[in-house]
């Protein structure tokens, strides 16, 4: 049974880096089958999409995101990180990582919990 | 431009039906689709995969209460026999080379 777990720290000051993780448990993040991505939602509001990668493969960003946005991965974990510089309160929001269906439907069949993020000084 | 477009609000009675609509933008009518479920204070859980001509794939443990159809750009999300634990916001999803999108989502009051 695949499981992701979100985690990171709950507060960032405006201006610096936001860093998150996600544990992947019961798969791999270097199957090349599936694309893994990040998942925001402002409290109250609706599901924006972050950006997606595939290992070995291509890794695609939200425009609206995309040169504050950057995801990682860390094999030896079998984790994959998010980095979004330059934070404001806009950017304060549920986390999500989630796993693709497959590489060529991405519809989103496996969700972490989430992690609020508060953007605050 | 891909477009997911959501009610905002839907309402229906214990144990009965209520039929969710997701519709996409003209010129994408052969796009698939997916289902999302989000109870109050929870994260999304992925419901099913909706193709252009009804076909469907549920996620693991989804009732048979939850089906879903299409018709042309327009994509359904049917519940039956309304519980109180399907309050919730319904998202509707799809995807393109490149970009995931999400609808606005609609909020199901169950009455």
């Amino acid at each position: 049974q695949l499981q992701l777990q979100e985690s990171g720290p709950g507060l960032v000051k405006p201006s610096e880096t936001l860093s998150l993780t996600c544990t992947v448990s019961g798969g791999s993040v270097t199957s090349n089958l599936y694309f893994w991505g990040w998942i925001r939602q402002p409290p109250g509001k609706g599901l924006e999409w972050i950006g997606i990668f595939s290992y070995g493969g291509s890794t695609y960003h939200n425009p609206s995101l995309n040169s504050r946005v950057t995801i990682s991965v860390d094999t030896s974990k079998n984790q994959f990180s998010l980095r979004l510089t330059s934070v404001t309160a806009a950017d304060m929001a549920f986390y999500y990582c989630a796993r693709t269906a497959g590489l060529s439907t991405w519809s989103l069949d496996s969700w972490g919990q989430g992690t609020l993020v508060t953007v605050s000084p | 431009q891909l477009v997911l477009t959501q009610s905002p609000s839907a309402s229906a009675s214990l144990g009965a039906s209520v039929k969710l609509t997701c519709t996409l933008t003209t010129g994408h009518s052969s796009y698939a689709i997916a289902w999302h479920q989000q109870q109050p204070e929870k994260g999304p859980r992925y419901l099913m995969k909706l193709d252009s001509d009804g076909s469907h794939s549920k996620g693991d443990g989804i009732p048979d209460r939850f089906s879903g159809s299409s018709s042309g750009a327009e994509r359904y999300l049917t519940i039956s026999s309304l519980q109180s634990e399907d309050e919730a916001d319904y998202y509707c999803q799809t995807w393109d080379t490149g970009i995931v999108l999400f609808g606005g989502g609609t909020k199901l009051t169950v009455l």
